[in-house]
């Protein structure tokens, strides 16, 4: 299994501000994941974060709206950038520590309200 | 790409009683099949998964029964309690360097004293 922190637990931003969400993994992990979970709704992969590389975005998410930092294999950030009141939502961070195998962990998530 | 159903969106039963959900699959290459537990306010949780060499597992009160020639599998909570009350999620993938699992759009499941 991984143990995995996010900053902050939640947070109120005002429209047209950024806010970068921080994961932390306790061991190195191959894959790493960035979600988007609407209240009541599934989870909405946002990309996957590549250690040295940039992010694969899944379509209708876009580089200069979530920008990702991969520096290292246990540590991720998720930027959400000219915020606006569609983005209020949770962000989730995850981990898949064995591809081979695919269980996948979850951090506890960001709560983001966009006023 | 992989495309996953999930029913029912809602379930509810008394307590005791069995709750069964049941989820399609798309892609027949998916190998990897896993149940998330999500309680209110907290985050998804691994709660038991089947790999596509295996057609039944069991784990306490829960189990789930994959049919790949069907291309669905079944989540199965026996004696069900109301700390059993949550939203799951079922996703497909298929294992390897391009995991990208697809989710279900989740059950919630109510489970009444």
């Amino acid at each position: 299994s991984a143990v995995i922190s996010q900053k902050p637990s939640r947070d109120i931003c005002q429209r047209g501000t950024s806010l970068t969400i921080q994961c932390q993994v306790d061991s190195q992990v191959t894959m790493m994941f960035w979600y988007r979970q609407q209240p009541g709704q599934s989870l909405t992969l946002i990309a996957t974060a590549n250690q040295g590389s940039e992010a694969t975005y899944e379509s209708g998410f876009v580089i200069d709206k979530f920008p990702i930092s991969r520096p290292n294999l246990t540590f991720s950030t998720l930027t959400v950038s000219n915020m606006s009141p569609e983005d209020s939502s949770i962000y989730l961070c995850s981990v898949v520590p064995g591809p081979l195998l695919g269980e996948q962990y979850f951090g506890p998530g960001t709560r983001l309200t966009v006023t | 790409g992989e495309n996953v159903e999930q029913h029912p969106s809602t379930l509810s039963v008394q307590e005791g009683d069995s709750a069964v959900i049941k989820c399609t699959y798309s892609d027949s290459a998916s190998n990897y099949f896993p149940w998330y537990k999500q309680e209110l306010g907290k985050r998804p949780q691994l709660i038991i998964d089947i790999r596509s060499n295996v057609g039944e597992k069991k784990d306490q009160r829960i189990a789930v029964t994959l049919n790949k020639t069907a291309k669905h599998f079944s989540l199965h909570i026996t004696e069900t309690q109301p700390e059993d009350s949550a939203v799951y999620f079922c996703a497909a993938s298929k294992t390897g360097g391009s995991y990208i699992p697809t989710f279900g759009r989740g059950t919630s499941l109510i489970v009444h004293p």
